[in-house]
């Protein structure tokens, strides 16, 4: 089976930086993904981690500790349009299908 | 944007009906699946398919029932509705290869009153 956990919601402020943490157990590992998912709309990809170690992609990034079963997204110079949910997940043991844990909703003030 | 569409984007019904969500892609994709959105409950995989009637059962199917009879269109049936199917059901694709490429549809928000 699987397990995956984050914080359920985190707050921050304009300009500040955030890390959201998503430990895992799975029992095969095939890739963790990071979505962000704005109020009443569809999720949308964000980063992937199949090999440890950090993805820079401009203001997020992502790292990933395969020993550890950890991961965490990295917002850097938040901005009040980062104010969304974040969804870590993880391939299924076969590779076919994305298991999601239950997001972290951050707000990001001014 | 990949081409994914859920129609339809809103519905009320009522307990004991059948209901049917339609997934619609144009991007030839192999897998689609199909994810329902509850608060506290993130996103949980209901069904997917892995081809033309290829399909196998996630986490929370039952109550659920799928069909794929060709590549484009996947669809969602809750053969009996009841009050804890109420939801937002989403729709998501992805390429052969693609882990990146999962993209989701708009989602479909359903009531069973």
């Amino acid at each position: 089976g699987q397990n995956i956990d984050q914080p359920t919601e985190m707050t921050a402020t304009e300009g500040a930086i955030v890390q959201i943490n998503c430990t895992y157990q799975t029992s095969g590992f095939n890739g963790l993904f990071w979505y962000q998912q704005h109020a009443g709309e569809a999720p949308t990809f964000l980063s992937y981690n199949v090999l440890d170690g950090l993805e820079e992609k401009g203001r997020f990034s992502s790292f990933l500790s395969r020993s550890k079963g950890y991961s965490y997204l990295l917002l850097k110079e938040l901005q009040m349009k980062d104010s969304a949910s974040y969804l870590c997940a993880a391939l299924n043991q076969a590779g076919t299908a994305l298991i999601f844990g239950k997001g972290t909703t951050l707000s990001v003030s001014s | 944007d990949a081409g994914i569409t859920q129609s339809p984007r809103h519905k009320v019904t009522e307990t004991g009906t059948p209901v049917t969500l339609r997934c619609h892609q144009t991007e030839n994709h192999r897998y689609m699946y199909w994810y329902r959105q509850d608060p506290g409950h993130g996103l949980r995989l209901i069904h997917y398919s892995y081809g033309v009637k290829d399909t196998d059962k996630g986490e929370v199917s039952d109550g659920y029932s799928v069909s794929r009879s060709k590549t484009e269109d996947f669809l969602l049936t809750l053969e009996s509705a009841t009050s804890s199917q109420t939801s937002v059901y989403f729709c998501a694709i992805r390429g052969d290869r693609d882990y990146y490429g999962y993209t989701f549809g708009s989602g479909t928000r359903l009531t069973v009153v």
